[in-house]
């Protein structure tokens, strides 16, 4: 398995700001993805980092909302752009190793007020 | 129709029982699932890949895929309070690879002394 260490690990922001979330991988990936988990809800996949292109945006999630930057093969970050409440969340790092298996960070939980 | 279905509500067990929990799917391309566990305030944590059709053990843990039926369930052997979490079946989205999934809406487990 990957260590991956995200950070912050929890965070309290006003509504209309922005939150940059990074994600530290202890070895080279090729995709790292980020995904969200609204409370009591299980995981949606926002999008796919790439090193070296664009983030792949999943239906319901825009580049405009949620910039990611993948600027080497160990790194990704999120940001969630002009929060409001709905934007709290739990937002997780992942990477995929050995085929299709997917590791976790430890998540950011976020809190818009 | 979501691609992984967690139909079964909280499921409460005595300490010792099995524990069965179940997932079906609709994409018959899919060729691999996953179980993760996930207590409370967590990040996902994988405890067993599956697949080929039948059974794959590990430890207290039994996965069961049957590919006809579109059907993937875990047992947990000799429940413990500390297999108390949320179950989280998952499968690569649109057969793809490198740990992009698809996750059920989740099973709560609560394993009572």
């Amino acid at each position: 398995s990957a260590v991956i260490s995200q950070k912050p690990s929890r965070d309290i922001c006003q509504r209309g700001t922005s939150l940059t979330i990074q994600c530290q991988v202890d070895s080279q990936v090729t995709m790292m993805f980020w995904y969200r988990q609204q409370p009591g809800q299980s995981l949606t996949l926002i999008a796919t980092a790439n090193q070296g292109s664009e983030a792949t945006y999943e239906s319901g999630f825009v580049i405009d909302k949620f910039p990611i930057s993948r600027p080497n093969l160990t790194f990704s970050t999120l940001t969630v752009s002009n929060m409001s409440p709905e934007d709290s969340s739990i937002y997780l790092c992942s990477v995929g190793l050995m085929g299709t298996e997917a590791f976790f960070g430890q998540g950011t939980r976020l809190t818009v007020v | 129709q979501k691609e992984v279905e967690q139909n079964s509500g909280p499921l409460s067990v005595p300490e010792g029982a099995i524990a069965s929990l179940n997932c079906t799917y609709s994409d018959r391309g899919s060729q691999s699932f996953f179980w993760y566990r996930q207590y409370s305030g967590k990040s996902p944590e994988l405890i067993m890949s599956i697949y080929s059709n039948g059974d794959k053990e590990d430890g207290r843990f039994t996965a069961q895929l049957n590919k006809a039926s579109q059907y993937v369930s875990l047992l947990i052997r000799d429940s413990q309070p500390s297999d108390s979490a949320t179950y989280l079946c998952a499968a690569p989205q649109g057969g793809t690879s490198y740990g992009k999934l698809t996750f059920g809406q989740g099973t709560i487990l609560t394993v009572h002394p």
